[in-house]
């Protein structure tokens, strides 16, 4: 079974906070994946990777930043968090192959107050 | 970029009866892999069917699509809806690169 690791699970900060949210991944995939879930949005894609060192703008980067330091390892910045970032963060992975599952880990919620 | 429509909002049903849940994408990729995740409450979303192949039905867990290309469909149904099927379904059409998009989801609400 494919593990996807977040933490913190949950995480309460305040506007203008400095925020990081980290995941790993011990699928060897190649691909990870942060994305945001709000209802009425569905499940947004913020950043991603293919590979250490490697970052994609997704969707809805304003605001984030990301960094993958291993092929493990994933974080999500928040270096100046607001209200709107209040929200459920979802980290995932998937392999190189194309239409392979994605893998989501348990969801970070993070609250900005 | 890609993007997809899903029925709207929250979809309520009496157990036993059939569930049809709509998808329509878009896509600049003429052969887009086209997935169906379903997250239950308090729960990651996970893979439930997926599809490549045009005009052929997919099943799993009761659940089947088929993959309509040329209408840029992809409808989730099951003959049967069970207590145990409530929950938040996406539609996601792989844009390449392993890039989902998924849709704003839809609510399936089962009741007895």
């Amino acid at each position: 079974e494919a593990a996807v690791t977040q933490s913190p699970r949950n995480k309460v900060t305040v506007t203008g906070g400095n925020v990081t949210l980290s995941c790993r991944q011990t699928n060897s995939h190649n691909y990870m994946y942060w994305y945001r879930q709000d209802t009425g949005h569905g499940l947004r894609l913020i950043h991603y990777s293919y590979g250490a060192g490697n970052l994609q703008i997704g969707d809805v980067p304003d605001g984030y930043k990301a960094t993958r330091t291993t092929q493990e390892d994933f974080f999500l910045l928040l270096e100046l968090a607001s209200p709107s970032q209040t929200s459920l963060y979802f980290c995932a992975s998937s392999d190189a192959q194309s239409n392979t599952e994605v893998f989501f880990g348990k969801g970070t919620r993070l609250t900005v107050v | 970029g890609d993007s997809v429509t899903q029925t709207e909002g929250l979809v309520t049903l009496t157990e036993g009866l059939p569930v049809m849940l709509n998808c329509t994408y878009q896509t600049i990729y003429s052969n887009p892999f086209l997935f169906w995740y379903v997250q239950h409450l308090n729960e990651s979303p996970r893979l439930l069917l997926k599809s490549f192949t045009d005009n052929k039905r997919t099943e799993h867990q009761g659940f089947h699509a088929t993959l309509h290309k040329s209408s840029s469909s992809f409808h989730l149904q099951k003959s049967s809806a069970q207590l145990s099927d409530s929950a938040l379904y996406y539609c996601a059409p792989d844009s390449g690169y392993n890039k989902l998009t998924f849709g704003k989801g839809t609510v399936l609400l089962v009741s007895p």
